[in-house]
């Protein structure tokens, strides 16, 4: 079965650090880009940030630039998103979710995970 | 970027009804346009891609429209499952971007 399982999601104190991970299985992982989509409180989905099969491209929404970092390990089949300087407008579900390329343009997410929390906040 | 204006925000109709809801794009985009489905806050699930062919396992009361910048997600008779959050996105252009979703109720 082809499926997605986000973690480390939690609270921080804006201004904190925080790295998610999106752990694949079912599928070959090295074969498709992936990204990230948060939705925040009460509110629609965003897109975040992406990444090619290879890894060798990385894409990051300008809310996030400079402050996210997105990158994969394809021997351990698992995304991750580094987020630092966190603010509270960060805060909703992130989700990962798979596009069926190995680029991430004109693909489509066909498989997303559960989402992980993650709640800025003093 | 690419902005994508979905129609209405929110409709209610009753069980049986033809649905129709409509996204636009500020540019063209071909026919790069999906639909995500989003039941309960759980996450979303895959619709229509490319505009207008069905992902397996979808319902075939499910179709998808459109091509260019005007796009359109039709429920040919709805039911009570239904009920959940439509979005379209286009995978065009990087960023990514979504519309702001279409909520459908039961009347």
């Amino acid at each position: 079965e082809v499926q997605l399982l986000e973690s480390g999601g939690g609270l921080v104190q804006p201004g904190g650090s925080l790295r998610l991970s999106c752990a694949a299985s079912g599928f070959t992982f090295n074969n498709y880009a992936i990204s990230w989509v948060r939705q925040a409180p009460g509110k629609g989905l965003e897109w975040v940030s992406g990444i090619s099969g290879s890894g060798g491209s990385t894409y990051y929404a300008d809310s996030v630039k400079g402050r996210f970092t997105i990158s994969r390990d394809n021997s351990k089949s698992t995304l991750y998103l580094q987020m630092s300087s966190l603010r509270a407008e960060d805060t909703a579900v992130y989700y990962c979710a798979k596009g069926n390329k190995q680029t991430l343009r004109l693909g489509v997410f066909d498989i997303w995970g559960q989402g992980t929390r993650v709640t800025v906040s003093s | 970027d690419i902005q994508m204006t979905q129609s209405p925000s929110s409709l209610s109709a009753s069980v049986g009804d033809r649905v129709t809801i409509t996204c636009r794009a500020s540019q063209s985009i071909g026919t790069y346009l999906n639909w995500y489905q989003q039941k309960g806050g759980k996450a979303p699930n895959l619709l229509i891609y490319g505009a207008s062919s069905l992902e397996s396992g979808v319902p075939s009361r499910f179709s998808g429209g459109g091509s260019g910048t005007d796009f359109t997600l039709t429920i040919s008779s709805l039911q009570p499952e239904d009920c959940a959050v439509y979005y379209c996105q286009q995978s065009y252009n990087i960023p990514v971007t979504f519309g702001g979703g279409t909520k459908v109720e039961i009347k």
